[in-house]
């Protein structure tokens, strides 16, 4: 069984600081995928990462995949209270089945 | 992009009946659908995987006889819960596959609540 682990679980952090949160496994993934959630909403892909080592930029967030595909890191710059939610990773498995993380609800105080 | 359409968004019924939510996709054929289960604050638990015409595959602990999965086209799945009591309250997402590497799109969820 494949398992992400994400940290730190919960985050609350003043408007205009940086964060990096992390998603980790002892497998070897595909791909992985960074989704942000909002209370009563779906999951919205923020972005995919495949390529070990490969660095993705969406604004102010900075996706990176470990050189081994088993680790991803999300780092966002000058946090707004709009960043706020929950933020999960996932990955591909047997079946196309998607593996999420626990998640990390982050909270950004105006 | 690719869009699933979930509905319906909130549903409350009372215990003992059952309650059908239905996700579409709109401008893909969903070759896969997944359902998953969301309690306040954690992740999403998937229930079951189910492709065109076949039968769902659930996933250990759920029991296929009250989530009733339907995916008898490319672009519907429906989910229906049977006899629902006050502990099957949860929130409800379908996600849709097609036919690109890496495409998982999601429904924006069904809240259900039984009293």
């Amino acid at each position: 069984t494949q398992l992400l682990e994400q940290s730190p679980q919960f985050l609350s952090i003043q408007e205009g600081e940086n964060l990096t949160v992390y998603c980790n496994s002892s497998s070897v993934f595909s791909s992985l995928q960074w989704y942000r959630q909002e209370p009563g909403e779906g999951p919205v892909l923020l972005v995919t990462v495949v390529t070990g080592g490969e660095v993705k930029k969406l604004k102010r967030l900075t996706f990176q995949f470990g050189d081994a595909r088993k680790d991803s890191s999300l780092h966002i710059t000058a946090a707004q209270p709009g960043d706020t939610g929950l933020y999960l990773c996932a990955g591909p498995g047997a079946n196309s089945k998607l593996t999420f993380g626990k998640g990390i609800t982050l909270s950004v105080r105006p | 992009g690719a869009v699933v359409s979930q509905h319906p968004s909130r549903v409350i019924c009372k215990s003992g009946t059952s309650v059908k939510i239905e996700c579409r996709s709109l401008d893909f054929q969903a070759t896969t659908m997944f359902w998953y289960r969301q309690f306040p604050k954690q992740s999403l638990m998937l229930m079951a995987t189910s492709n065109e015409g076949s039968k769902a595959t659930y996933e250990q602990g759920v029991e296929k006889d009250k989530f009733l999965i339907n995916h008898a086209s490319l672009t519907l799945s429906t989910l229906t819960v049977t006899s629902a009591h006050p502990e099957d309250s949860s929130f409800y997402i379908c996600s849709a596959r097609g036919t690109t590497n890496y495409g998982y799109t999601f429904g924006s969820g069904t809240r259900l609540t039984v009293v």
